[in-house]
């Protein structure tokens, strides 16, 4: 597509609860990144993938969270039994290639929970 | 380990004025330096970026940057002013492989 797109833009989901935030980079766009936006911070590294496989994880917060790209487009982040501390803007960024590192970034998914 | 600090939670300029945000860096050998803005509603945008070379790089709407290693710094600066520049931007430093961000500095801009 034209630019990154984000799915959900938004999502309110009950603690407990396990959500999927769904991430299409621009066409052609080897590396993809997923940071996560709290409120008055700079977005926060979680991981990037080059193709398929995921190059660095080392930012997940824990093992509630994981990543996905299986066909090495699309990717999906996914959280289980969310917890009231997820809440943010949970932003995804592609790159033409990897190590080109000039990211176009998604608007966002922004994840309440209650 | 890899760091940004944005010393200006918020800087308030009046319109025509001049600009300058500050970001100082912590970085291990010589950096990719980047500065994003984000104006509400919006994606992240990339004003510039500075991988080697010429010390002052030019980047989009009217900003540029200055890389200075002396003082791990990359401010960014505009001589003047519009009010379509209030937005947020967040200076970011990194690898080839990963990007780092500072917590951001918004910008308010006076009449």
């Amino acid at each position: 597509g034209a630019g990154v797109s984000q799915t959900p833009s938004n999502k309110v989901t009950e603690k407990g609860k396990y959500v999927e935030l769904r991430c299409d980079p621009i066409s052609g766009h080897t590396a993809l990144y997923w940071y996560r936006q709290s409120l008055g911070q700079g977005p926060e590294f979680l991981i990037y993938f080059q193709g398929t496989g995921a190059a660095d994880d080392s930012g997940l917060p824990n093992d509630r969270f994981f990543a996905v790209r299986p066909e090495g487009s699309v990717s999906t982040l996914k959280i289980q039994r969310t917890e009231r501390g997820d809440s943010a803007v949970y932003l995804c960024a592609s790159s033409l290639e990897f190590g080109a590192n000039v990211l176009t970034f998604g608007a966002g998914s922004r994840l309440t929970v209650l | 380990a890899q760091s940004v600090t944005q010393p200006d939670i918020h800087i308030t300029v009046s319109e025509g004025a001049s600009l300058e945000l500050r970001c100082n860096y912590s970085y291990g050998a010589t950096p990719y330096l980047f500065w994003y803005v984000q104006s509400p509603g919006q994606g992240l945008q990339l004003l510039l970026k500075y991988f080697s070379g010429d010390t002052l790089v030019q980047g989009i709407k009217g900003f540029e940057a200055e890389f200075k290693r002396s003082q791990s710094s990359f401010n960014l600066r505009k001589p003047s002013v519009h009010w379509s520049d209030a937005a947020e931007y967040f200076c970011a430093v990194g690898d080839p492989f990963k990007t780092i961000f500072g917590a951001g500095t918004r910008l308010f801009v006076k009449a």
